[in-house]
């Protein structure tokens, strides 16, 4: 089975601090995606990758940068970490038209 | 741009009984995939069930089901005798065959298994 792995669960950070959110996947899938989620808006794209160093603004990419140096690596970055930053953020996979394989998605806090 | 709606924000069921969950969406396109996902409480997002536009024939995946009406924009899921695992947020998803693989999601449903 693919494996998507998103290397923290909980983070707290706070107003200001350069924040990195990183995301492995092991079956060599050329598409990457993150998203966050919020009570009652669902998952909303940030940015989304189809190839090693291209990258994709999604739907709400302000605030954040991503970074794909290897296939297999995807990271979110959120420049200066805002209060209104606090959401899940959720990391996927897919190659082809089978859906995504998620992570188990990081929890952050900005206080 | 295509959006997708999901109505319920909180349906309940109870063991062993069946409950739809509803979805529509917009699009102007005529090729297309539609997803249902599930989000149990660990979090862990997982795919349900996939639906092919062009196909006619409803999606089944042991006790889950769509019923896919192409005209109607409509895409609901329907999960027979149910089970305390099944309690999550279910997500619809539709996925345009024109930009690279982008998912895009409704607000999700949350979905209650009564004893």
């Amino acid at each position: 089975d693919v494996k998507v792995t998103q290397s923290s669960r909980y983070l707290v950070k706070r107003t200001g601090e350069k924040v990195f959110l990183e995301c492995v996947q092991d079956m060599d899938h050329e598409n990457m995606f993150w998203y966050r989620q919020d009570p009652g808006l669902g998952l909303r794209l940030i940015y989304f990758s189809y190839d090693v160093k291209m990258k994709e603004k999604g739907d709400i990419p302000e605030g954040y940068s991503v970074s794909r140096e290897k296939k297999e690596r995807f990271s979110l970055i959120l420049e200066s970490a805002s209060t209104n930053q606090t959401s899940m953020y959720l990391c996927a996979s897919s190659v082809d038209t089978y859906g995504y394989t998620f992570g188990s998605g990081t929890r952050l806090t900005v206080v | 741009a295509q959006t997708v709606t999901q109505s319920q924000p909180e349906m309940s069921v109870q063991e062993a009984e069946t409950v739809t969950l509803s979805c529509t969406y917009d699009t102007s396109e005529s090729d297309y995939y539609l997803f249902w996902y599930k989000q149990p409480p660990s979090r862990q997002m997982i795919l349900v069930i996939r639906q092919e536009a062009y196909k006619q024939q409803n999606a089944t995946e042991n006790r889950f089901s769509v019923n896919f009406q192409k005209a109607a924009k409509s895409f609901s899921l329907k999960i027979s005798d149910s089970q305390l695992g099944d309690a999550a947020m279910y997500f619809c998803a539709y996925r345009s065959p024109m930009v690279t693989d982008k998912l895009i999601f409704g607000t999700g449903t949350r979905l209650q298994v009564f004893p």
